[in-house]
């Protein structure tokens, strides 16, 4: 049962614009969400989070939309640059408990 | 920024032999260390959760006799994958904590580079 679902396996953005990742999730104990970014034969590495009481937050370039209701985020990247090609991972996490659930990731490719 | 090491990175052994990951965090205090297992083109699943001095807490469906987890210190957890099959053959990658060890406020997990194992 996959409880934090990213239905786009890759996506493909020219530079300068805007890139787009959405996840959806199902179990309603999440109240934390966050977002990786990972280079091959490296470990994810953090890149934004948002909790359950926020519908958004910013940070530069990036930006993370939550929508209780439709158990939706998005992570907004604008302008899209080539060092921002990898694989994007959103997870979560239930209330009350430490662990992560990820997503399976969406490769991203920033065109010049 | 926090860096979490490690070794090996990749390893292959036969079939009926028990392996051994380690995972450091190089330059904090680890109060909690994650352990994940990543198949082809799916998502990191969590299979353990250890505390230093304590015993690990394991996910539903992971054998806690099969995949063996100490955290003996504040910067190092091993995961031993016992009589390893090749069904095994998996990308297994450590997170570390700090503070609460949970991903909440300050916290992140701070994520090792995997290690790729390969059951013949």
């Amino acid at each position: 049962d996959q409880q934090v679902k990213q239905n786009s396996p890759s996506l493909s953005v020219q530079e300068g614009r805007i890139s787009i990742l959405n996840c959806d999730y199902t179990n309603s104990m999440f109240d934390y969400f966050l977002w990786y970014k990972k280079y091959p034969a490296e470990g994810p590495t953090f890149l934004i989070s948002i909790s359950s009481i926020k519908d958004k937050n910013e940070d530069g370039r990036f930006t993370v939309f939550l929508n209780k209701s439709a158990k939706h985020l998005s992570l907004h990247i604008v302008p899209s640059q080539p060092g921002d090609s990898a694989v994007y991972f959103c997870a979560a996490s239930p209330r009350g408990a430490q662990k992560l659930v990820f997503g399976q990731g969406t490769r991203l490719t920033i065109n010049p | 920024g926090a860096v979490v090491s490690q070794h090996p990175s990749w390893v292959i052994c036969k079939s009926g032999t028990s392996v051994k990951i380690e995972c450091r965090s190089l330059d904090f205090q680890a109060t909690t260390m994650f352990w994940y297992r990543q198949f082809p083109k799916q998502s990191l699943m969590l299979m353990a959760t250890s505390n230093e001095g304590s015993k690990a807490t394991y996910e539903q469906g992971v054998e806690k006799d099969k995949f063996l987890i100490n955290h003996a210190s504040l910067t190092l957890s091993t995961l031993t994958v016992t009589s390893a099959h090749p069904e095994d053959s998996s990308f297994y990658i450590c997170s570390a904590g700090q503070g609460t060890g949970g991903p909440r406020t300050t916290d992140t997990q701070y994520f090792g580079p995997g290690t790729r194992l390969t059951v013949l």
